[in-house]
């Protein structure tokens, strides 16, 4: 099956600090990575669009100047949070698209990351 | 605007029993929807998808699509402790191939 690993799978960092996670596709080469945010018993939000040489798309409400997003390659994209605060803890889960075997755009499916603790103090 | 209704649960079910999960959305023009399961502090694990009206069997997992009614379900055969989670429902949403999530149905199986 198609892996998508993260690093790190959880970080502390002191409040005003950048914390940079890092998403990549270990068997497969991925056009379009998926950026979400989960607070505790709540569901995924996603944040971003990550685009392999393009500007991500980021969602309603999510600040593009705070975290900012790279694909450089076909298999990295990572999400940097600038000047971290206590409300950017979170956990931060990347997936990536997997076209369908079976043909076609309406089995793409996406696989995640192991996610990443980020605890700002 | 896009939404993804699920039962947020808890669900109990004891062990052996089939446990129902169900799922509406409201853009009429979705065409794939996705069951992820995730445990506690992990990330979410793709159980199955569907696409076509009907039953999909992937073993003890059957996914059903109504796309008149606009619902999907998720069916577990011979409920497990292991299979205590939250289940999340997730459906296409063809601009840009994102993935709109449900707020998830936690599943207790209970010995």
């Amino acid at each position: 099956g198609a892996v998508v690993s993260q690093h790190p799978s959880w970080v502390i960092c002191k409040s005003g600090t950048s914390v940079k996670i890092e998403c990549r596709s270990l068997d497969f080469q991925a056009t379009t990575m998926f950026w979400y945010r989960q607070f505790p018993k709540q569901s995924l939000m996603l944040m971003a669009t990550s685009n392999e040489g393009s500007k991500a798309t980021y969602e309603q409400g999510v600040e593009k100047d705070k975290f900012l997003i790279n694909h450089a390659s076909l298999t990295l994209s990572t999400l940097t949070v600038t000047s971290a605060h206590p409300e950017d803890s979170s956990f931060y889960i990347c997936s990536a698209r997997v076209p369908g075997l079976a043909g076609g755009f309406r089995s793409y499916e996406q696989y995640f990351g192991p996610g990443t603790r980020l605890t700002v103090t | 605007q896009k939404e993804v209704e699920q039962n947020s649960g808890p669900l109990s079910v004891p062990e052996g029993a089939i446990a129902s999960l169900n799922c509406t959305y409201s853009d009429r023009g979705s065409q794939s929807f996705f069951w992820y399961r995730q445990y506690s502090g992990k990330s979410p694990e793709l159980i199955m998808f569907i696409y076509s009206n009907g039953d999909k069997e992937d073993g003890r997992f059957t996914a059903q699509l109504n796309k008149a009614s606009q619902y999907v379900s998720l069916l577990i055969r011979d409920s497990q402790p292991s299979d205590s989670a939250t289940y999340l429902c997730a459906v296409l949403y063809n601009q840009g191939g994102k993935l709109i999530f449900g707020q998830g149905t936690e599943l207790s199986v209970k010995p």
